[in-house]
């Protein structure tokens, strides 16, 4: 079984700008999360979707946002970006719902905003 | 509020030498269990779960973690580390309505 893909791996934006990353879930699994991984602030949930529904949300501003399809393939947008956005973004997937079963996770996403 | 509290930053070790990394969790019942290794710039890699049963269970790469309820923890374990073992190591706890990570605990295995 192929895993958890993310798309692109690196980005490199400048301030203001928004952007938008992708997230391929393991066949079959129909939870994903994402995650905001810094040196500072280590990893911080962003929030879940499942079945298409947003289930939970971390705390952060309303400039990110999420959605997830038909096919369990997740997207998770930024927009007007800020220098402090640069981070390793992590997304998860899981079978049933995160915090019920372990998680899958891609390899990332760095994302640098300039 | 549920938390996962892992108290040691940065732990080194020498090469051979046992290793035990501590997770500790707040949580009024007895929630799912996760030990998770990234390695510097890549993804998480599951280590080992623990859902019920025995208290002690196996991981991958020699890995294991104990299950104390009395103590709310949930340490990892190798008898003898190896030079690839050095990588950030999360505790992680699932709730069944979310999932929380530890700070992390930075492995530095010196030859």
């Amino acid at each position: 079984k192929a895993g958890v893909t993310q798309t692109p791996r690196y980005l490199i934006k400048t301030r203001g700008q928004q952007v938008t990353l992708s997230c391929s879930p393991i066949s079959g699994h129909r939870s994903v999360s994402w995650y905001q991984q810094t040196p500072g602030q280590g990893l911080q949930f962003l929030f879940e979707y499942f079945s298409e529904t947003q289930r939970n949300k971390g705390n952060f501003p309303g400039r990110f946002s999420g959605r997830q399809f038909s096919n369990s393939r997740s997207e998770m947008n930024v927009s007007t970006l800020e220098l402090g956005d640069s981070a390793l973004y992590l997304c998860a997937s899981s079978l049933v719902l995160a915090g019920e079963n372990e998680q899958f996770f891609g390899p990332g996403t760095r994302l640098t905003v300039l | 509020a549920q938390s996962v509290t892992q108290p040691d930053i940065h732990i080194t070790v020498s090469e051979g030498a046992s290793l035990e990394l501590r997770c500790n969790y707040s949580y009024g019942a007895t929630p799912y269990l996760f030990w998770y290794v990234q390695s510097p710039g890549q993804g998480l890699q599951l280590l080992l779960k623990y859902f019920s049963g025995d208290t002690l269970v196996q991981g991958i790469k020699g890995f294991e973690a104990e299950f104390k309820r009395s103590q709310s923890s949930f340490n990892l374990r190798k008898p003898s580390v190896h030079w690839s073992d050095a990588a950030e190591y999360f505790c992680a706890v699932g709730t069944g309505n979310q999932f929380y990570f530890g700070t992390g605990t930075s492995l530095t295995v010196i030859p």
